[in-house]
């Protein structure tokens, strides 16, 4: 069964502190796909990255970074230097190759960055 | 290209009437979604369509019903509005069924069923 874990429910921080978002995810297919999604207090859902099960190299984009590690089923997503715009609700997703596109999410976690 | 929208953006419903929300995309997506997302829960797929004149169930297809006449659209309507579908529906869209594949979410509709 597919399952994604997002254990931390809140965080606060104050600016320009490092934060760090766990994901944990549960699947047995072995080609899948984890996602992380931003959702600012205005509502939509903006896409920050993918990755696919064959690439554990950890990414990086500006202040955002992603270490992915097969052998513990975690996605987790590191922010440095955070900034008040960071604050909003952070969802990871997991879609498994035999069900297609459908995606399943975390629970999100509230990131809150304070001045 | 405005991308996913939504239509309406927030509505307040009586419990037992119905109502249909509309889901437009001008990316000539062949696939569409509809999630709801509830405090604590994440989002959920109801239903999902993989081609105009498709659709199938979601995870939590219960009081539910959509349909897709024409491929840039896809409609999700209640028949008897319950307290319990209070949320935040969002659709999303996608180029294709591949796993992995980019969702590009809609601005969401908030509603409140009394």
């Amino acid at each position: 069964a597919q399952k994604v874990t997002q254990a931390q429910t809140e965080i606060s921080v104050v600016e320009k502190e490092d934060v760090t978002l766990d994901c944990v995810y549960e699947t047995r297919d072995t080609t899948y796909y984890l996602f992380w999604y931003k959702q600012p207090p205005s509502g939509e859902l903006v896409f920050l990255i993918r990755r696919n099960s064959f690439d554990e190299q950890n990414e990086i984009s500006g202040r955002y970074s992603w270490n992915f590690q097969k052998s513990t089923s975690s996605f987790n997503f590191t922010i440095t230097a955070s900034q008040v715009v960071d604050s909003a609700v952070y969802f990871c997703a997991l879609s498994e190759s035999r069900y297609g596109n459908k995606l399943v999410f975390g629970a999100g976690t509230i990131l809150r960055v304070k001045s | 290209n405005a991308g996913v929208t939504q239509t309406p953006k927030f509505r307040v419903l009586k419990t037992g009437q119905s109502m249909t929300l509309l889901c437009a995309q001008d990316m000539n997506h062949e696939y569409m979604y509809w999630y709801r997302q509830d405090p604590g829960m994440g989002l959920r797929l109801i239903h999902y369509s993989v081609g105009e004149g498709t659709t199938a169930k979601g995870e939590v297809p219960d009081g539910y019903n959509v349909s897709r006449l024409k491929k840039q659209n896809f409609l999700l309507g209640l028949e008897s509005a319950a307290p319990s579908q209070t949320s935040v529906y969002f659709c999303a869209s996608s180029y294709s069924w591949q796993g992995g594949e980019t969702q590009y979410f809609g601005p969401g509709t908030r509603l409140l069923v009394l």
